[in-house]
């Protein structure tokens, strides 16, 4: 499993655009990139997950350059209910296998 | 939207009982998984769960845990005799063999005194 490394934290404001870069070096040929967000003493909630260039749906945007070694999670116009964890992890898309999260990017948005 | 249910919400048990927490996945789901999450700290992978047998667990996943799918719909993780480092959220969640992200519980907050 490629290891991914992302900021501890991050701060904004409400209304704000929001980008959260993970880096995955040893990224695979076979390997995806996923992202899920965790409220407190929630479950984990799957967001969004690419192979290249860039992904889209009603929650965010993932932007993965061509050589896959990051990418970027964008969150539009940020609300309070976004502050949330946020992980990035990257595997084998159709795996049964095993995911495991890593610390997370922790996002708290201000009023 | 589809949801995976996890029973109790929270639990509280004396050190060296046994508890039994309960999932219900989604329906045409074929993969089930355990995770925990103690206070603060990273979501752990326990253990995964195919075809009626347990597919990888994790150290922490020691012969005091078991899983079973007893009937077609319920997943459910025992732990023999707990111990007070057993206190976190455990989290169960499922996935079919399409899907592109395992959908998680609400969790089960277990807390041991």
């Amino acid at each position: 499993l490629a290891k991914t490394t992302q900021p501890i934290s991050m701060d904004s404001y409400e209304g704000q655009e929001v980008n959260i870069t993970c880096s995955h070096n040893n990224i695979a040929t076979n390997d995806y990139i996923t992202w899920y967000q965790q409220f407190p003493s929630q479950g984990p909630r799957f967001i969004i997950q690419g192979y290249k260039t860039k992904v889209t749906n009603e929650v965010a945007s993932l932007f993965i350059p061509a050589d896959r070694k990051s990418s970027t999670l964008s969150l539009p116009r940020v609300s309070l209910s976004d502050t949330a964890v946020y992980y990035c992890l990257v595997g084998r898309g159709s795996s049964a296998s095993k995911i495991i999260f890593g610390s997370g990017t922790r996002l708290s948005i201000r009023p | 939207e589809p949801e995976v249910t996890q029973t109790p919400s929270h639990q509280v048990t004396q050190m060296g009982q046994e508890v039994i927490l309960r999932c219900v996945p989604i329906s045409n789901h074929l993969y089930f998984y355990w995770y925990r999450q103690i206070l603060g700290q990273k979501v752990e992978f326990l253990v995964s769960f195919y075809n009626n047998e347990i597919s990888e667990k994790s150290e922490i996943f020691d012969d005091q845990f078991s899983v079973e799918r007893p009937d077609g719909s319920n997943f459910t993780l025992k732990i023999r005799s707990t111990k007070l480092e057993d206190s976190a959220m455990y989290f169960c969640a499922s996935r079919d063999s399409q899907a592109y992200g395992y959908t998680f519980g609400s969790g089960t907050r277990l807390t041991v005194v």
